[in-house]
């Protein structure tokens, strides 16, 4: 069983198209969070949710929304997608207070390409 | 706030030689520290950690030991595998415990 899955691995689209990205985790942690991940492999946390409440809201464009309808679920909406939109997005997940000390889980990344 | 910074790669090692990634952190307190590795084309996999000074995190061969006196905990493996080749990450929490902060990344490659 795959711990944090996300769909699709692979994305190609236009500029100006609308996508979204899903993330799904069996591992019963109750925080999910979305990391963008540049050319240089820069690692960049971008959203975290907690029990569906949002709790890390980083300085992304407003075209990035985050969405969880349930603890298990983090799927990720861009709107209106621009070339620099292109990147691996990873999802991961960890229980909130012991994050600290057992680090999170990963999902195996969502490559976005916008040509 | 806290970060962390770990040297510029990429490493290319032979088989079989010793390796060292170095990390330093700035942080209030002592917090968890991490190394995460991502095989190519993978997602980022915990390969160690040591949640207090003076700890020392191994797996598969590799080790890091927590140590405040110099705020650095540096990935070390006496004798690497081609299989070994894969980026490297150090990571800490933030100062709010709520996200990871993450290296900018060393890229190891070795040959055979």
């Amino acid at each position: 069983d795959t711990a944090v899955s996300q769909t699709p691995k692979y994305l190609v689209t236009q500029m100006g198209n609308d996508k979204s990205i899903k993330c799904e985790q069996n591992l019963g942690h109750d925080t999910m969070y979305w990391y963008k991940q540049d050319s240089k492999k820069f690692l960049k946390i971008m959203f975290s949710y907690n029990n569906k409440e949002l709790i890390i809201n980083e300085t992304v464009p407003n075209r990035f929304s985050p969405k969880s309808p349930d603890k298990a679920h983090l799927n990720l909406h861009i709107n209106s997608l621009e070339l620099g939109d292109s990147a691996v997005y990873f999802c991961a997940s960890s229980h909130l207070f012991l994050s600290t000390l057992w680090g999170y889980t990963f999902g195996s990344g969502t490559r976005l390409t916008v040509v | 706030g806290n970060s962390v910074t770990q040297m510029e790669g990429p490493v290319t090692l032979s088989e079989e030689a010793f390796l060292t990634i170095n990390c330093t952190y700035t942080a209030t307190g002592y917090p968890s520290l991490f190394w995460y590795v991502q095989y190519p084309g993978e997602g980022l996999q915990l390969l160690l950690k040591a949640t207090k000074a003076d700890d020392k995190g191994s797996n598969k061969g590799f080790e890091a030991t927590y140590r405040k006196e110099t705020t650095s905990f540096h990935l070390e493996k006496g004798s690497v595998q081609v299989s070994d080749s894969a980026v490297y990450f150090c990571a800490l929490p933030n100062q709010a415990g709520t996200a990871l902060i993450f290296g900018k990344g060393t890229t190891l490659s070795v040959s055979s």
